[in-house]
C-alpha cells in the first residue's frame, strides 16, 4: 500500500529559485493538506483542498501556491524561494465527512533554501 | 485561535514502565477532536489515538490511553508497558469539528531506555 507519497524527499534551492513539491495519494481521499514543520514547533497548515479543483489557505499560506487538478494529486509551489522557507514539508490526506479528521501523512520533504 | 501546549520537551522512561505525556489546549469551542501523533526517526507521522470532545469516555488503543479533562482543557497520553519502538516525538493536536485546520503542539521527545 503506497498511501501518501511525496516527491522529492530532499531538495536544496538557492534564494529566488522556484520549485514544486508533489503529493500523491492512492486512497481516493477527498481532502488533502500541506504542512510545514520547523525545529521546536509542531506542524503548521499551509494550504488545503476539500476536493478536485478547490484549494484554501491555512495558517501560514504566504509565499506558497497550490493546485489540485486531479483528485489524487496536490501540488505545492514556491515561486521565489526564501531562506525562511527552509523546513520539512508534509502532505496529508483524509476522507470527507465525519472521518475527515483522520489524516494520513507522507514521509516528508526536507527543503533547504540557501 | 486555538493553541496547543506541550510543556515537556523531552522525557525518558525505562522499558516496560509507564509514562504520561501532557497536553493542554485553549479553545472556546465545544465540539472538537483531539489527537496524539507519533513521529519516529523515519519522520512519518502516525496517528496514535483520537478523542472526540463530546464523548466523556477516555479513548484507548492497546497500550495507549488518554486522560481527557474537558473542563481543564487537558489531554494527556499514557503509554503502558513502554517498548523501545515507542521512542519518537509525540505531538498533541486539536481540530474543531467542522474545520480543516489542525493545530499541533511543539512536541515531546520520548526516549525508551532498555
Amino acid at each position: 500500500n503506497a498511501g501518501v507519497t511525496q516527491t522529492p524527499k530532499f531538495r536544496v534551492l538557492k534564494t529566488g529559485q522556484s520549485m514544486t513539491l508533489l503529493c500523491a495519494q492512492d486512497m481516493n481521499h477527498e481532502y488533502m493538506y500541506w504542512y510545514r514543520q520547523d525545529p521546536g514547533m509542531g506542524l503548521r497548515l499551509i494550504h488545503y483542498s476539500v476536493g478536485e479543483g478547490t484549494t484554501a489557505k491555512g495558517e501560514v499560506p504566504d509565499g506558497y501556491n497550490v493546485s489540485r487538478l486531479k483528485k489524487q494529486n496536490f501540488l505545492l509551489g514556491l515561486e521565489s524561494a526564501a531562506p525562511s522557507q527552509t523546513s520539512v514539508y508534509f502532505c496529508a490526506s483524509s476522507y470527507g465527512g465525519q472521518d475527515k479528521n483522520i489524516q494520513y501523512f507522507g514521509a516528508g520533504t526536507r527543503l533547504s533554501v540557501l | 485561535a486555538q493553541t496547543v501546549t506541550q510543556s515537556q520537551p523531552e522525557m525518558s522512561v525505562q522499558e516496560a514502565e509507564t509514562v504520561t505525556l501532557s497536553c493542554t489546549y485553549d479553545t472556546s469551542e465545544n465540539n472538537y477532536y483531539l489527537f496524539w501523533y507519533k513521529q519516529p526517526p523515519s519522520r512519518q507521522m502516525i496517528l496514535v489515538i483520537r478523542q472526540e470532545a463530546y464523548k466523556q469516555q477516555n479513548a484507548t488503543e492497546n497500550r495507549f490511553s488518554v486522560n481527557f479533562q474537558k473542563a481543564a482543557k487537558s489531554f494527556s497520553l499514557k503509554i503502558s508497558d513502554s517498548q523501545l519502538g515507542d521512542t519518537a516525538m509525540y505531538f498533541c493536536a486539536f481540530m474543531k469539528r467542522n474545520n480543516n485546520d489542525m493545530r499541533f503542539g511543539a512536541g515531546t521527545r520520548l526516549t525508551v531506555k532498555p
